[in-house]
């Protein structure tokens, strides 16, 4: 199985919903990521988990929220966001650093905040 | 800011023709690596080149690496409409040693090619 899913596909939340976005391989990759990409634009890194542990924050805002259950899951929760937070949120995973770099990305979830 | 840019934003060429797509970056990097998207999905790794590779091929693919010009090239020989695409290269600058890359992504080049 060399693939990263992404539930949903498309989400519309309003700016006082809570919702949770879901990212899932079953590669054995030990690194997962968190993007955000704006039409038009490149995608922006969020975060990166290592081994279950958040590694890198960019300083994103508190109203998004990741969390890694285990090694295959990664979730971003989402409260109070704002319209300009509406965007493709791309899920990725890599294997263990000196097993290979390549990133394998989801489909993306498309997130409309109204 | 975006490590990145690429030259040309869009390109629009003849099935059959060969397209060429060129990246800079501004800091030291482990490797430099290039994904194509379609219409708005998922991004799929293409081709990665270390900082002391100079080129590399897979396919109809060939990407060089010049670090002391702190850029890159993406040829694409005899395409296809099915290369349609945007073409992203990405660098990762985290230094051996570390079990994740950070990778920063340049604006993109749009490529069209008309059948």
């Amino acid at each position: 199985d060399t693939e990263v899913t992404q539930t949903p596909k498309h989400l519309v939340m309003g700016m006082t919903n809570k919702k949770s976005l879901k990212c899932e391989q079953h590669m054995g990759h030990r690194a997962m990521y968190w993007y955000k990409q704006k039409a038009k634009k490149p995608p922006e890194l969020m975060f990166v988990y290592s081994y279950e542990k958040l590694s890198i924050n960019e300083s994103v805002p508190s109203r998004f929220s990741p969390e890694c259950p285990n090694s295959s899951l990664l979730n971003l929760h989402l409260h109070a966001l704002q319209p300009e937070d509406s965007a493709l949120y791309l899920c990725a995973s890599s294997p263990v650093r000196d097993q290979g770099d390549e990133q394998y990305f989801g489909p993306g979830t498309r997130l409309t905040v109204t | 800011s975006q490590q990145g840019e690429e030259d040309p934003q869009a390109l629009s060429i003849q099935e059959g023709e060969n397209a060429t797509m060129n990246c800079s970056y501004k800091t030291s990097i482990n490797n430099l690596q290039w994904y194509r998207q379609n219409s708005g999905r998922g991004l799929v790794h293409l081709i990665l080149i270390r900082s002391n590779e100079r080129e590399k091929h897979s396919g109809r693919l060939r990407v060089t690496l010049d670090t002391s010009k702190k850029s890159s090239s993406l040829l694409i020989t005899a395409s296809r409409a099915a290369d349609t695409a945007s073409y992203f290269c990405a660098t990762d600058a985290r230094a051996g040693g570390t079990s994740y890359g950070k990778l920063t992504f340049g604006q993109g080049t749009i490529l069209t090619v008309h059948p």
